[in-house]
């Protein structure tokens, strides 16, 4: 079935180290892909997205590739802060099929 | 703008009761999801509307899990009767439905605690 494997937590990062979470998806057909960031107490928000292969979703200094050869879309950012601490959570959407499906989330604790 | 607004934001109630929560989502979205939180199983999608329809409901546990969208701003999820097992937090999202590339934007959710 379709399904999306993250890489698990806790994370734990000094400021300023480069961050990576590994995200790798199981799917029939080409999904559209996301990476939603939770902070505490909060509901999710989409942090980035791509939509077909070899696509490149950025925001504030997270960024991550549509890798269809390798079924993944990996977060990476260069340079963490404290306030990025936050549960990370990988999602991707069929064609066809509104709801999404998420990851199990991963926790990235980024200490000063 | 107001983005997705859940209700109430907190919830403990006594095993047996019946709990309501409650979900508006953003002007003009035509698409509305409810999730279920919990540690075991991480994000579950429970049931979702479209047009005030809804679509897929597969999600939802048990029939004690019932939800309505009377209108495109209202939504809302019961429980009845409540069980320990139900806490969890509970997201309302909406999203525009141009297209699969859509977002979904969340609400903060409810924290429902059943004792």
């Amino acid at each position: 079935g379709n399904s999306v494997t993250q890489m698990e937590g806790p994370v734990t990062l000094s400021e300023e180290a480069f961050l990576t979470i590994n995200c790798t998806y199981t799917a029939t057909g080409y999904p559209s892909l996301f990476w939603y960031v939770q902070y505490p107490g909060e509901g999710l928000q989409l942090l980035l997205k791509a939509t077909k292969a070899d696509d490149k979703g950025s925001n504030k200094g997270f960024e991550a590739t549509y890798r269809k050869e390798t079924t993944s879309f990996h977060l990476e950012k260069g340079s963490v802060q404290v306030s990025d601490s936050a549960v990370y959570f990988c999602a991707l959407r069929f064609t066809g099929r509104r709801a999404l499906t998420f990851g199990s989330g991963t926790r990235l604790q980024v200490q000063p | 703008d107001a983005g997705v607004i859940q209700s109430p934001r907190h919830e403990v109630t006594e095993m047996g009761q019946e709990v309501t929560l409650r979900c508006k989502p953003i002007s003009g979205h035509n698409s509305l999801f409810w999730y279920r939180q919990t540690m075991m199983r991480g994000l579950e999608l429970l049931i979702y509307f479209n047009n005030n329809v809804p679509i897929d409901d597969s999600g939802m546990p048990e029939d004690r899990f019932s939800a309505k969208m009377p209108n495109a701003s209202f939504s809302t999820l019961k429980i009845q009767p409540s069980e320990p097992r139900d806490s969890a937090v509970y997201f309302c999202a909406s999203s525009l439905d141009l297209g699969n590339n859509q977002p979904q934007h969340f609400g903060d959710g409810t924290r429902l605690s059943i004792l």
